[in-house]
């Protein structure tokens, strides 16, 4: 079956400028996850959305950054005005569910590298 | 609040050789744990997992890993490393008891192998 799917997969934009990156999750995962990978720094979590609950946004690094999902599948991270440190991978990863089910595995997509120039 | 250790940012062996790859938590209650594999220019996928029950856990491609309460570890082993499992390995760690449903991940670390 379709895995986690991302777009675009590279991204180079100019300092300042808005960016949206896209996450399509499995069908049916009600767990969405958004992670950044820098350079030997392992994965920073941003985001985590679980069903139609409020999202736990305690790892986004700034208020230039915010994601939705809407309904329940598809999520945007966008990264407004953006800045050189915020080169890196975006992963996005599902999950059939999380919360108290953590026990659950993640899927997670190819990424997006973004270069901020 | 639960953390991961992985020892060691890279681990080079040699095609044939034993596979160890290192990994500690911090939690007052044993997490669920994880081993991911990533390949370049590809998302995580899992290796194996542990939740309950047998601590010596067999995941794909030759992997195992143990859970040793006592030693709060997981680490990762192969007995015989292929060249194909050159990536980069991450623990990952979930807290069981609900306190927090935000998987944390270890720093990674980067298997070499030489032929």
């Amino acid at each position: 079956g379709a895995g986690v799917s991302q777009s675009p997969s590279n991204k180079v934009t100019e300092k300042g400028k808005d960016v949206e990156l896209r996450c399509d999750p499995i069908s049916g995962h009600t767990a969405l996850y958004w992670y950044r990978q820098s350079l030997g720094q392992g994965l920073e979590f941003l985001i985590y959305f679980q069903g139609n609950s409020a999202p736990d946004k305690s790892g986004l690094p700034s208020d230039r950054f915010s994601a939705e999902r809407t309904g329940g599948s598809v999520s945007t991270l966008t990264i407004q005005r953006t800045q050189q440190e915020d080169s890196a991978v975006y992963l996005c990863a599902s999950s059939l569910e999380g919360g108290a089910n953590s026990y659950n595995e993640q899927f997670f997509g190819p990424g997006t590298r973004l270069t901020v120039l | 609040a639960q953390s991961v250790t992985q020892l060691g940012s890279h681990v080079s062996v040699s095609e044939g050789a034993l596979v160890l790859l290192r990994c500690n938590y911090s939690s007052s209650v044993p997490p669920y744990l994880f081993w991911y594999v990533q390949y370049p220019n590809q998302g995580l996928q899992l290796l194996l997992k542990y939740t309950t029950g047998a601590t010596l856990v067999k995941g794909i491609n030759g992997f195992e890993a143990e859970f040793k309460k006592s030693e709060t570890s997981f680490h990762l082993t192969k007995p015989s490393a292929h060249m194909s499992d050159a990536a980069e390995y991450f623990c990952a760690v979930s807290d069981r008891t609900g306190g927090s449903y935000i998987p944390t991940f270890g720093r990674g670390t980067s298997l070499i192998v030489h032929p």
